[in-house]
């Protein structure tokens, strides 16, 4: 266990549904992060939030809204995503958002989009 | 956009060989290397965050070095284990971005019995 918690950990969904995901971290951590694994690709980072503000958006569509309420939860609201958009996706959380910090992650959600 | 390459993308090997790995990153504004291991259907678990060059890290029988000017960093197993089965990931920080990582595609490291 990391201390990061993901629900739910597998979704299916239609185009025109609209689901979160939900990430939780107990560690006490400053900062979160959303990641998007597709097939055969690399880690790709998403979103970074710092002290509950967004401070990177790593030119993510709009059907991909992140909200983090406080520094301990952060949400992804997904909305009309197409079939490409199926992938893993998982959070992470540091103490703080500095480039050496370690990075706590998440199992992941498991998205499939058809 | 930046390069982050891992090879070999997959590796077999016997119980108790020893293996290595490597990753390549820019060698032009790194500000730090990171390490992670990936069991299936596990979250991805912090090894080594490197900072600087000539760094050399380790933990138990995994070490792990780290050449800033040339851009790589070598990943070693000491007498591998069927438990070190698993995506071993590189993740590169550079610019002035907060901590964003730039990830390998991993190499997937399967120990046989």
């Amino acid at each position: 266990e990391t201390g990061v918690t993901q629900t739910p950990r597998h979704l299916v969904m239609g185009m025109t549904n609209k689901k979160s995901l939900k990430c939780e971290q107990h560690l006490g951590h400053n900062a979160m992060y959303w990641y998007k694994q597709s097939a055969k690709k690399p880690l790709e980072l998403m979103f970074v939030y710092s002290l509950e503000e967004r401070v990177e958006n790593n030119s993510v569509p709009s059907r991909f809204s992140p909200e983090c309420p406080n520094s301990s939860h952060l949400f992804l609201h997904l909305h009309t995503l197409q079939p490409e958009d199926s992938a893993l996706y998982l959070c992470a959380s540091s103490q703080g958002a500095k480039m050496q910090e370690t990075q706590y992650f998440g199992p992941g959600t498991r998205l499939l989009v058809l | 956009i930046l390069n982050v390459e891992q090879s070999p993308q997959s590796l077999h090997v016997q119980e108790g060989d020893s293996t290595n790995f490597t990753c390549s990153f820019p060698s032009s504004n790194f500000y730090a290397l990171h390490w992670y291991r990936w069991e299936t259907a596990k979250s991805p678990e912090a090894l080594f965050v490197m900072t600087l060059n000539g760094d050399e890290k380790k933990k138990g029988r995994i070490s792990a070095t780290l050449n800033t000017k040339e851009g790589y960093s070598y990943l070693y197993i000491k007498g591998s284990q069927p438990e070190d089965s698993a995506t071993y990931l590189c993740a590169f920080v550079g610019g002035t971005s907060y901590g964003k990582l730039t990830f390998g595609q991993g190499t997937i490291l399967t120990v046989h019995p």
